[in-house]
């Protein structure tokens, strides 16, 4: 049972838009970042959105962040075969002594 | 390139320890801190805490204390996760990523070690 929640999957055709929504709590997405990670099959992870929406240099801007009090959201445009992966968000939680936590994951299907 | 390398797969038995490491390259090894995920066979990531290499300070998961030790080697720039009294459940793709400070975005992964704890 993953602390952030992400449907476990998702789908879209190419060119279409999709949205991975990550919902937590006040102790995690709604008093710190949202980190978004893809992890093409059999590689490592890889960030994709640090920071609620900001994307390190080489990742296209057809992925795009947002955060609303605890709830966050990825969204990518235009969607293309490679985009084909699965899709973790984190946070870090403020709880205990605090620790990264991690959605369980959507996998991204490109019909 | 900055890259982080980590050496190779290990099979343990129940009750044993594994230590796995991670150099870092094409960077300033001290500017940064190194935590540590793991990921179970088709499961999502576990964050399993993070060490600065600048000194040494230590942030573990509340799940795997007392079981788990991070450690650097600046003159290598080498870090080691060691994770001890190993169950099965302890399977997984174990990897080191990079990050400014504890709070911050893991930039740069290494590829990975597959630990295999069976009898």
């Amino acid at each position: 049972q993953s602390v952030l929640t992400q449907p476990p999957s998702a789908s879209g055709t190419p060119g279409q838009r999709v949205t991975i929504s990550c919902s937590g709590s006040s102790s995690n997405i709604g008093s710190n970042y949202v980190y978004w990670y893809q992890q093409l099959p059999g590689t490592a992870p890889k960030l994709l959105i640090y920071r609620n929406n900001q994307r390190p240099s080489g990742v296209p801007d057809r992925f795009s962040g947002s955060k609303s009090g605890t709830s966050a959201s990825l969204a990518i445009s235009g969607l293309r075969s490679e985009d084909e992966a699965d899709y973790y968000c984190a946070a870090w939680d403020d709880s205990l002594s605090g620790s990264w936590v991690f959605g369980g994951g959507t996998k991204l299907t490109v019909l | 390139q900055v890259q982080l390398v980590q050496s190779g797969a290990e099979v343990k038995k129940p009750g044993a320890s594994v230590k796995v490491s991670c150099k870092a390259s094409g960077y300033t090894f001290t500017s940064y801190g190194i935590s540590w995920v793991r990921q179970a066979p088709g499961q999502g990531l576990e964050w399993m805490g993070w060490i600065s290499a600048y000194n040494g300070n230590t942030n573990y998961a509340q799940k795997l204390q007392g079981r788990v030790t991070m450690t650097t080697d600046t003159s290598t720039s080498t870090a080691y996760m060691e994770l001890r009294s190993l169950r099965s459940d302890d399977t997984a793709v174990y990897y080191c990523a990079s990050g400014a400070s504890l709070w911050d975005a893991f930039d740069i992964w290494g590829q990975g070690t597959m630990v295999t704890v069976s009898s």
